[in-house]
């Protein structure tokens, strides 16, 4: 079945500790995506790429990194600069990095700082 | 406890009726539009698309219409079912945003049975 993976599904962070979400997508889309949502809000733009070996920040990219070695994976690191990383982590994909193309979602992660 | 965060828009509608979502875009310069679903703890999902030289486009029980003139873009879904019940956010991508799209806050939809 093709689709976008995330992993895990939930995870639990000590505070000062970084921590990395896995994005996977078999779908050969070129653009991927790192969104976050908070409770009762909408989602905004982390970070993006829409090539290999390149990516741009999004509107809250302060306390992210994000790598693009290959094609089919996107994985984003919560550093300890994050101060409130508690939320819900989504990634997406597009079948081409131009505009006026669908984003097909994975699942999302729920992250939470114990 | 206190409650943390925004409280969504809410439309609450009996089984069976009809529902209207309505979502004020930002940008004049957007020129595509998607419709998005999303059930709890899990990722939005694509219902329906149009492109700003439409204003409107129909789907299965789902119809969107796009306002341009007054920046305004409305999901209706016809006999509305229990399963239907989700939040459904907009998103808009305009001219200089390349393939970002970039979301509405959502409204929450409840069908009664």
């Amino acid at each position: 079945d093709g689709g976008i993976t995330q992993s895990p599904k939930y995870l639990f962070r000590k505070e000062g500790q970084n921590v990395t979400l896995s994005c996977e997508q078999n779908l050969n889309h070129d653009a991927m995506y790192w969104y976050r949502q908070d409770p009762g809000q909408g989602l905004r733009l982390i970070y993006y790429s829409q090539i290999v070996n390149d990516f741009q920040k999004g509107d809250i990219a302060e306390g992210y990194s994000v790598s693009r070695e290959k094609k089919e994976s996107f994985p984003l690191t919560v550093t300890s600069a994050q101060k409130n990383p508690t939320a819900f982590y989504l990634c997406a994909s597009s079948i081409m990095a131009v505009r006026g193309t669908e984003a097909f979602f994975g699942q999302g992660t729920r992250l939470t700082v114990v | 406890g206190e409650s943390v965060g925004l409280h969504l828009p809410t439309l609450s509608v009996q089984e069976g009726d009809n529902s209207i979502i309505n979502c004020a875009y930002s940008n004049s310069a957007s020129d595509y539009f998607i419709w998005y679903k999303q059930e709890s703890g899990k990722g939005p999902q694509f219902i329906i698309d149009i492109r700003s030289n439409m204003d409107k486009r129909q789907g299965q029980r789902v119809t969107v219409l796009l306002n341009k003139t007054v920046k305004h873009l409305s999901l209706q879904i016809a006999a509305t079912q229990p399963g239907d019940s989700a939040v459904y956010f907009c998103a808009e991508n305009y001219e200089t945003s390349g393939s970002r799209l970039t979301f509405g806050e959502g409204t929450q939809l409840t069908v009664n049975p």
